[in-house]
């Protein structure tokens, strides 16, 4: 079975602090995607990045970055510097071959001016 | 340009109604997927048509009709909804259908059954 956990129900920041927002995964698949989307309150879900299970390094775009640990199966998203326009749902998603994606429950972060 | 539009934004409706939600993609992709969300939950898959096909349906109430015209085109056809089927509705589309794909998601539409 395939599970995807965010332990974060709600997080609340001050603009320009950093956050962290965690995934916890499993699966019993080698080979699978791992997802972060964004949904703002307009309530489109922003694809933000995809990772696969044999490609372990980080990865940063702009105050944005992504830690992805087979061996505690997570994948963490950090915000650096957070700003009012990062509020929003942030879901970490799963899909192996031949699966439909698996949603999280979804994080929802305000950031406070 | 990954770009999935959906039309309408907003619907109200009656149970009584027929209505229709559409969906359009212009990225080549082959799959096309109509998911339900309902207020502080993750989406949930309805139907999947891969190559114009329906391949994966999760058990959806018949009052709820989905069509793939063409492979750039979804469409939702609503008759005699609930007022717990209030929701918003979201359109996506990834290349194949087969899993290990990116989902790309429209702007959604929010559904209203009074």
């Amino acid at each position: 079975a395939q599970k995807v956990t965010q332990a974060q129900t709600e997080i609340s920041v001050v603009e320009k602090e950093d956050v962290t927002l965690d995934c916890v995964y499993e699966t019993r698949d080698t080979t699978y995607y791992l997802f972060w989307y964004k949904q703002p309150p307009s309530g489109e879900l922003v694809f933000l990045i995809r990772r696969n299970s044999f490609d372990e390094q980080n990865e940063i775009s702009g105050r944005y970055s992504w830690n992805f640990q087979k061996s505690t199966s997570s994948f963490n998203f950090t915000i650096t510097a957070s700003q009012v326009v990062d509020s929003a749902v942030y879901f970490c998603a799963l899909t192996p071959k031949n699966t439909p994606l698996v949603f999280g429950k979804g994080t929802r972060l305000s950031v406070i001016a | 340009d990954t770009e999935v539009t959906q039309t309408p934004k907003h619907l109200v409706m009656g149970m009584t109604n027929k209505k229709s939600l559409k969906c359009e993609q212009h990225m080549g992709h082959r799959a096309m997927y109509w998911y339900k969300q309902k207020a502080k939950k993750p989406p949930e898959l309805m139907f999947v048509y891969s190559y114009e096909k329906l391949s994966i349906n999760e058990s959806v109430p018949s009052r709820f009709s989905p069509e793939c015209p063409n492979s750039s085109l979804l469409n939702l056809h609503l008759h005699a909804l609930q007022p717990e089927d209030s929701a918003l509705y979201l359109c996506a589309s990834s290349l194949y259908g087969q899993g290990l794909e990116t989902q790309y998601f429209g702007p959604g539409t929010r559904l209203l059954v009074l």
